[in-house]
């Protein structure tokens, strides 16, 4: 099991430009949830997700939107970068009545 | 949930016990104790949870005091693989499962 992955580790983007992470997890969880987490704080929930086709927001959602098409995917989109979104971006699983969430490596990015 | 309060930090000397303590006085009964670490760069990595009674894995102990109003996480014979920040949540069991994390306690194992 490769567990949580997260595509790309790195990335900058220049402001107004576009992107989207992709977060992967191979253990058949239902719950998957987008953190964000800037220097000296703890991690931020940006939106999640129960379930196929479900997101919701989280603490911090504005100037994100996500998508949950597959069980075992959940897309975390920018559409016009701002550098208030240079952060560190985790992705984490769980199952339904799970403890435990499970983190990826997380994606450093940059908008200049 | 609950907030809960940690120090922002605390230095432990190498192979001695590590005590970490977190208050979370407004706790409800329903409510879980959670520990979280995230080792620098990486992600969260889960420690260990109890709801009133102590528990222990092979990562750690938790103590709850009676009034669970406050926890302390105990590692027994801290390495400097240790150096981290740790998190202390409380929420419910079940539900969406979201983690509310504050700022966490940096703890940093000296040799």
């Amino acid at each position: 099991n490769a567990g949580v992955t997260q595509t790309p580790k790195f990335r900058v983007l220049k402001t107004g430009q576009s992107m989207t992470l992709l977060c992967a997890q191979d253990m058949n969880h239902e719950y998957m949830y987008w953190y964000r987490q800037d220097p000296g704080m703890g991690l931020r929930l940006i939106h999640y997700s129960v379930g196929e086709g479900t997101t919701a927001k989280g603490e911090v959602p504005d100037g994100y939107n996500v998508s949950r098409l597959k069980k075992q995917n959940f897309l975390l989109g920018l559409e016009s970068a701002a550098p208030s979104q240079t952060s560190v971006y985790f992705c984490a699983s769980s199952g339904r009545h799970d403890y435990e969430q499970y983190f990826g490596p997380g994606t450093r990015l940059t908008v200049t | 949930d609950a907030k809960t309060t940690q120090p922002p930090s605390m230095d432990c000397a190498e192979g001695r016990a590590a005590n970490l303590p977190c208050n979370h006085s407004t706790i409800s009964g329903n409510e879980y104790v959670y520990w979280y670490r995230q080792i620098h760069s990486q992600g969260p990595q889960y420690i260990i949870h109890g709801l009133k009674n102590n528990e222990t894995n092979e990562m750690a102990s938790l103590i709850i005091t009676e009034d669970r109003k406050s926890s302390t996480l105990i590692l027994p014979h801290a390495t400097l693989r240790d150096t981290a920040v740790y998190y202390c949540i409380v929420r419910v069991f079940y539900g969406n499962n979201r983690l509310a994390f504050g700022k966490g306690n940096q703890v940093v194992v000296i040799p």
